[in-house]
């Protein structure tokens, strides 16, 4: 099995629906990270959590919500979807820094489109 | 803010031959670099990690060095084969901004048998 999953793996939605995208982990760490992916643009950081109760917004956080409900789970919440949020969205784990090293693992992406 | 580039955004190899990757960075006060291959449809894996203190990190056909002074780093793939066809990203974690990697948009590769 995966050591990083996401679901749904695609979802088309309309503009102004709320969505969840949902992030799980059995590697055991306590980053866990909310990246979307545009062409041209590279993957961007929405979101990150070092732990259930630190959660930091990253580069482009508008429009977004998180919730860490465990360790193991991370989700990304689009409050009211809108078509720019089209993307393919990406969660990660890391080790904390301390470790040797400081690597991320990522999960297989959910493809978004909101029309 | 770190921006961080890669050239070529395209290339396209016959089988056998050997290749480099290019990423470039405009802040060299990072704590590491790392390289991913993404194949379509899927995630992200990780090819190497290379710490700021380090030079260079091997597996297999790939060697990454890294030479933060001039803000640059490359990928050499040896003897391409088909199933390396892939999009190559690079992502650096500077040190200002410790708990964020920041990513190019990757090198499209296609290794043609």
């Amino acid at each position: 099995d995966a050591d990083v999953t996401q679901t749904p793996r695609n979802r088309i939605t309309k503009t102004g629906k709320r969505i969840m995208l949902e992030c799980s982990q059995t590697k055991g760490h306590d980053r866990m990270y909310w990246y979307r992916q545009d062409p041209g643009l590279g993957l961007r950081l929405i979101y990150y959590s070092f732990d259930v109760k630190d959660i930091n917004k990253g580069e482009i956080s508008d429009g977004y919500s998180v919730s860490r409900q465990a360790q193991a789970k991370f989700s990304l919440s689009l409050e009211s979807a809108i078509p720019n949020q089209t993307a393919l969205y990406f969660c990660a784990t890391s080790d904390p820094p301390g470790l040797a090293e400081y690597e991320q693992y990522f999960g297989p992406g959910t493809r978004l489109t909101v029309t | 803010k770190q921006e961080v580039t890669q050239i070529p955004a395209a290339l396209s190899v016959p089988e056998g031959e050997n290749l480099v990757l290019n990423c470039s960075f405009t802040d060299s006060a990072i704590y590491n670099l790392q390289w991913f291959r993404q194949d379509p449809g899927k995630g992200l894996t990780s090819l190497l990690l290379i710490q700021s203190s380090q030079r260079e990190q091997t597996s297999g056909r790939l060697n990454a060095s890294l030479d933060k002074s001039s803000g640059r780093s490359t990928l050499y793939i040896a003897a391409s084969q088909p199933g390396d066809s892939a999009t190559y990203l690079c992502a650096v974690r500077p040190m200002n901004t410790g708990n964020q990697f920041y990513f190019g948009t990757g090198t499209s590769l296609t290794v043609i048998p």
